[in-house]
C-alpha cells in the first residue's frame, strides 16, 4: 500500500532554514508527480509546490516562491522541501502528497510534519 | 492566482440530510476541480476529481457537479462518518489553490 512518511519538522527561528523529507513506498515513485501542501494551525489547506516525475518541472505557490525549493531523488524514493528565510507565517503542518499522475490533484497524503517558526 | 471561494464556511446538519457545498472560482477552470475531506488531526482524503468523477472506494452518496466557475459537492444522505471539513482545489493553472473549507458538523 502507498505510504508517505514526512520528517524534518521542528522549531526554527525566523530567517533560518529547514529541510523536510518524505519517504515514499508502495508505488513506483519515479512515475508520479509529487506535491507539498501545508496547513497553518486551525486554518485551511495551502498548496506549496509540485514537482514532475523526473524532477524537470517545478512550480510554487506565491507565498513561498524564491524561498522554498522542491526536489526529489528517485533512486531513494524521497521527496524534499528546502525552506530558506523562514517566516512566522510559514508555521504549519507540511503534508507530502502523491499526484494521481501529472494531473494536479492528490490521491495519497502523508500524515504531515509540523514546522514552527518562532524566536 | 485563481481564487477559490467556498460557501457556506460552516453548516450544521443531521444524519440523513442532503447537504450541498458550493465552490466558486475567480475565473474559468473548465472542470479541473477536486474535492477532499479532512477530519480533525488527519490528512485530507481525496473524494472527487474533474469536478464529478468519484475516486474509487468513495461512497456513492457523494457527488460533484459544475463547470467553468461554479461547482457543487453534494452528500445525498449525511452519515455519521461524513462530519468533517471539505475543501475544493483547482488544478487548472499554477499556482494551484484550495478553497477555505466548509465545516460540516452535527446539528
Amino acid at each position: 500500500q502507498v505510504q508517505l512518511l514526512e520528517s524534518g519538522g521542528g522549531v526554527v527561528q525566523p530567517g533560518r532554514s529547514l529541510r523536510l523529507s518524505c519517504a515514499a513506498s508502495g508505488f513506483t515513485f519515479r512515475g508520479y508527480g509529487m506535491h507539498w501542501v501545508r496547513q497553518a494551525p486551525g486554518k485551511g489547506l495551502e498548496w506549496v509546490a509540485v514537482i514532475s516525475h523526473d524532477g524537470d518541472e517545478k512550480h510554487y505557490g506565491d507565498s513561498v516562491r524564491g524561498r522554498f525549493t522542491i526536489s526529489r531523488d528517485n533512486s531513494k524514493n524521497t521527496l524534499s522541501l528546502q525552506m530558506n528565510s523562514l517566516k512566522p507565517e510559514d508555521t504549519a503542518i507540511y503534508y507530502c502528497a502523491k499526484d494521481v499522475g501529472w494531473q494536479g490533484h492528490c490521491d495519497y497524503w502523508g500524515q504531515g510534519t509540523l514546522v514552527a517558526v518562532s524566536s | 492566482d485563481i481564487q477559490m471561494t467556498q460557501s457556506p464556511s460552516s453548516l450544521s446538519a443531521s444524519v440523513g440530510d442532503r447537504v450541498t457545498i458550493t465552490c466558486r472560482a475567480s475565473q474559468s477552470i473548465s472542470r479541473w476541480l477536486a474535492w477532499y475531506q479532512q477530519k480533525p488531526g488527519k490528512a485530507p482524503k481525496f473524494l472527487i476529481y474533474r469536478a464529478s468523477s468519484l475516486e474509487s472506494g468513495v461512497p456513492s452518496r457523494f457527488s460533484g457537479n459544475g463547470s467553468e466557475t461554479e461547482f457543487t459537492l453534494t452528500i445525498s444522505s449525511l452519515q455519521p462518518d461524513d462530519f468533517a471539513t471539505y475543501y475544493c482545489q483547482q488544478y487548472s493553472a499554477y499556482a494551484y489553490t484550495f478553497g477555505q473549507g466548509t465545516k460540516v458538523d452535527i446539528k
